[in-house]
């Protein structure tokens, strides 16, 4: 079966522009995951979705960061306006219950 | 509470020596215990996992040691091979539910040839 993709790979932006990544499942996982990884660090966990219900954001800046997963599938992360801080690997992970997650590539983003 | 420390930073060691990763984690809840290897420019990827309801589990040359009683974990790398350089992540989380991993700060391995 196809893995987690994500798009793009890479994206680098100036600083206070929007920016917005994209995530596709693997087919049949009901829960979502967007982690961020800074550079050196291990994932952490952004929002969680399961179907198209956003159940765990507590760790989502809501303030400049969106997030919606329409009919339970794709997922868009978005972020705007950017700043120099959100440098980082942006990771989307899948997982059917009570069984692993598993990523996908990632999109590394660059703010200038 | 939510901590996972994990150590060393970076490891290297010769072709078919041994590499040992250590992890500690500090909420009692945490029943799910699983290693990520990590290649540049790809997502973490599953490598083994362990539930305390066992000391230790193998999967070829991959083995976990779980310590209940001191909240520690390690992965040992058994005839370490320069395939097995890359950055590995211990998490850990409730298995049941939202399954929200909490991961260690990572160990870049280097296996030299």
């Amino acid at each position: 079966e196809a893995g987690v993709v994500q798009s793009p790979r890479y994206k680098i932006i100036e600083k206070k522009q929007p920016v917005a990544f994209w995530c596709n499942p693997i087919s049949g996982h009901n829960t979502l995951y967007w982690y961020r990884q800074n550079l050196g660090q291990g994932p952490e966990l952004l929002i969680r979705y399961e179907n198209e219900e956003a159940v765990d954001d507590s760790q989502l800046p809501k303030d400049r960061f969106s997030a919606e997963r329409l009919k339970g599938v794709d997922s868009t992360l978005k972020i705007q306006p950017a700043e120099l801080g959100d440098s980082a690997v942006y990771l989307c992970a899948s997982r059917r219950a009570y069984n692993e997650q598993f990523f996908g590539p990632g999109t590394r983003l660059t703010v200038l | 509470q939510q901590q996972v420390k994990q150590s060393p930073q970076s490891l290297i060691v010769q072709k078919g020596g041994i590499s040992i990763i250590n992890c500690a984690y500090e909420n009692t809840a945490f029943d799910y215990f699983p290693w990520y290897q990590q290649f540049p420019g790809k997502g973490p990827a599953l490598l083994i996992a362990i539930r305390p309801d066992v000391s230790e589990k193998k999967e070829g040359r991959f083995t976990i040691s779980f310590n209940k009683s001191a909240k520690q974990f390690s992965l040992h790398i058994m005839d370490s091979q320069p395939g097995d350089s890359a950055t590995y992540f211990c998490a850990a989380s409730k298995y049941q539910g939202a399954q929200k991993l909490v991961f260690g700060q990572g160990t870049r391995l280097t296996i030299n040839p």
